[in-house]
């Protein structure tokens, strides 16, 4: 089993729609993520969890709303999104950075989300 | 504004030769960079990392640069090979838990 893995791969949904994407991590790590890819921009940190507590919601917009019910595993619920809600959206883990030692995040191959 | 800048979106290299990456930020509170390397329909995958006190880490071809003085980082590959062909993400580790990333530039190793 890979590191991260983050199901489903593709999603299409409507605007009324209500969908969720999951991430599982086998790293043993101790803090999740969900970073925001959008075309020709920089990838944007969304939300932060260490040890399932919720560190940083980096001014998303509440259509947006994550579950981490573990360490290992991470949601993110969509519901009434926009077109341009349209990216990438990847899940990564790492050790927790709040102990002063820095350690690379780790990444899973995303979710590409269309909204019509 | 952004905070880590990737000016060039691409690169284009001869098998063999060196590829060189460059990345700029602005923040001087940045204390621990990286570089990400991603292939099509994969997520980013970690490469190599430099603590803001050291000025150059090395891992087999690859080599991370770092001038604080300048905020500039680099990141070398030598000798570079097609499989190494992908989008090189740069990025910087501002406050605990904020990874700042480059808009990525796409390097071609051509055989």
């Amino acid at each position: 089993e890979t590191g991260v893995t983050q199901t489903p791969r593709h999603l299409v949904m409507g605007m009324t729609n209500k969908k969720s994407l999951k991430c599982e991590q086998h790293l043993g790590h101790n803090a999740m993520y969900w970073y925001k890819q959008s075309a020709k921009k920089p990838l944007e940190l969304m939300f932060v969890y260490n040890f399932k507590e919720q560190t940083e919601n980096n001014s998303v917009p509440s259509r947006f709303s994550p579950e981490c019910p573990n360490s290992s595993h991470l949601f993110l619920h969509l519901h009434t999104l926009q077109p341009e809600d349209s990216a990438l959206y990847l899940c990564a883990s790492s050790q927790d950075p709040r102990r002063g030692y820095r350690s690379p995040l780790h990444f899973g191959n995303g979710t590409r989300l269309t909204v019509t | 504004d952004q905070q880590v800048k990737q000016n060039s979106p691409s690169l284009s290299v001869q098998e063999g030769r060196i590829s060189i990456l460059n990345c700029d930020y602005t923040n001087s509170m940045f204390d621990y960079f990286l570089w990400y390397k991603k292939y099509p329909a994969e997520g980013p995958t970690f490469l190599i990392s430099i603590s803001s006190i050291k000025d150059k880490n090395e891992d087999g071809r690859f080599t991370v640069f770092l001038n604080k003085s300048a905020k500039h980082l680099s990141l070398h590959i030598v000798p570079s090979q097609p499989g190494d062909s992908a989008v090189y993400f740069c990025a910087a580790f501002g406050g605990a838990n904020n990874l700042f990333f480059g808009t990525g530039t796409r390097l071609t190793v051509i055989p």
